[in-house]
């Protein structure tokens, strides 16, 4: 079992332009979610879904958007990336309501914005 | 907003000490607290789930604690070994969907 799987492992991008991060799950898990660790200040949510076809807002969800058109993918999109996105982009799913509510990680993205 | 911190922020103890690791939160109204363990330029691997109704949970050299009334967990770790050796994240879930980390400690476990 892959569990999740990010793509790509790491990217550099010119300020202003766009990029979609990739996030693709195979335990069936309901919830999904993205975060940012960056030093210092540990990982903060950028966006959820509890199932597929909703999505939320989380801690710091400015100029990121996500789409949840199925059960295994969640996509993180930057309609034009800043340097301040610069960052390690974690993402994470698990199944709400579930005997164990313990959420499960992908190896996560290295974004640099140049 | 709920603050997470982890004291201390390193730490370095020789190869067979028991340890304890500290969390504490200001929002004592969680749903559960997650023990994560990540290595370098890696994913987070999760430890240990403690429900809000628990105050312990165990698996195999790691034993968590939860004390909800006065904010802390602490994560007990037996017999260190190097393969130990990672940085520890302690996540606080307030309510669902809103889980706040702390910025983790930092473990080396000489040998």
């Amino acid at each position: 079992t892959a569990g999740i799987t990010q793509a790509p492992t790491s990217q550099i991008l010119a300020a202003g332009r766009s990029m979609t991060l990739r996030c693709t799950q195979d335990m069936r898990h309901n919830a999904m979610y993205w975060y940012r660790q960056d030093l210092g200040l540990g990982l903060r949510l950028i966006h959820y879904s509890n199932t597929a076809g909703t999505t939320g807002k989380g801690e710091v969800p400015d100029g990121y958007s996500v789409s949840r058109a199925n059960t295994d993918d969640f996509p993180l999109t930057l309609a034009s990336a800043v340097p301040s996105q610069t960052s390690v982009y974690f993402c994470a799913s698990r199944m709400v309501g579930g005997v164990n509510n313990e959420q499960f990680f992908g190896p996560g993205t290295r974004l640099t914005v140049l | 907003k709920q603050e997470v911190t982890q004291i201390p922020a390193a730490l370095s103890v020789p190869e067979g000490e028991n340890l304890v690791l500290n969390c504490s939160f200001t929002d004592s109204a969680i749903y559960n607290l997650q023990w994560f363990r990540q290595d370098p330029g890696k994913g987070l691997t999760s430890l240990l789930l403690i429900q809000s109704s628990q105050r312990e949970q165990t698996s195999g050299r790691l034993n968590a604690s939860l004390d909800k009334s006065s904010g802390r967990s602490t994560l007990y770790i037996a017999a260190s070994q190097p393969g130990d050796s990672a940085t520890y994240l302690c996540a606080v879930e307030l309510w669902a969907n809103n889980l706040f980390f702390g910025t983790g400690t930092r473990l080396t476990v000489i040998p």
